[in-house]
């Protein structure tokens, strides 16, 4: 089944404590993204990648680093956690890149909470 | 820069009830494209259609039906003879040539009720 995967689906953790959201999609796309979701503000971009070690800053990047060593992975990383990266977040990729309007598919998000 | 603009936070119907989502949207881009994604109470989010900006015509898929209207910059979306299973988050969401993005509403919360 084509489809992006996001671990984990649940997590509660404290402030200044590194963690990692795995991102995986079995599509082949080039195209990758993480978009966090915040009551009344829809989703933001955080970083996006168009390939294989090629990664960009979208609208929020700060606090994050994402890596993109493999085509199908795509991990966002939290370095030093704050209570304002408690968010929903949501993990994208589309065949090409979005600029083509390639439909973006979205894996089933991830819970955060920072305590 | 781009933008998008739910002003509807929350709507509720009753069953059986049309429902009416309104989009507008802001690009200096002349190619450019919508969508809508519906969040379930579950929290994913579902693609539900695409359209691109040279293709004014209205969609209709089951009960859902799309207005693109260009000259207001409105991408509207109705729900004809809402049901419960219809009660979601749906957004709207637009991306043009200038961006690997998309762009989203702030998102309008449907509920139905029986």
């Amino acid at each position: 089944e084509a489809q992006v995967t996001q671990n984990p689906r649940y997590l509660i953790t404290v402030t200044g404590k590194k963690l990692t959201v795995t991102c995986s999609q079995n599509m082949n796309h080039e195209y990758m993204s993480w978009y966090r979701q915040d009551p009344g503000l829809g989703l933001r971009q955080i970083y996006y990648s168009m390939n294989v070690e090629v990664t960009d800053k979208g609208d929020v990047p700060e606090g994050y680093k994402v890596s993109r060593k493999e085509k199908r992975n795509f991990p966002l990383i939290l370095e030093s956690p704050s209570p304002n990266q408690t968010s929903l977040y949501f993990c994208a990729s589309s065949l090409r890149r979005v600029v083509g309007g390639d439909t973006q598919y979205f894996g089933p998000g991830t819970r955060l909470t920072v305590l | 820069a781009q933008k998008v603009t739910q002003a509807q936070t929350e709507i509720s119907v009753v069953e059986k009830e049309d429902v009416t989502l309104d989009c507008v949207y802001e690009t200096r881009d002349t190619t450019y494209y919508l969508f809508w994604y519906k969040q379930p109470p579950s929290g994913e989010l579902v693609f539900l259609i695409r359209r691109n900006s040279f293709d004014e015509q209205n969609e209709i898929s089951g009960r859902y039906s799309w207005n693109f209207q260009k000259s207001t910059s409105s991408f509207n979306f109705t729900i004809t003879a809402s049901q419960v299973v219809d009660s979601a988050v749906y957004f709207c969401a637009l991306s043009d040539s200038n961006d690997y993005k998309l762009s989203f509403g702030a998102g309008t919360t449907v509920t139905v009720r029986a």
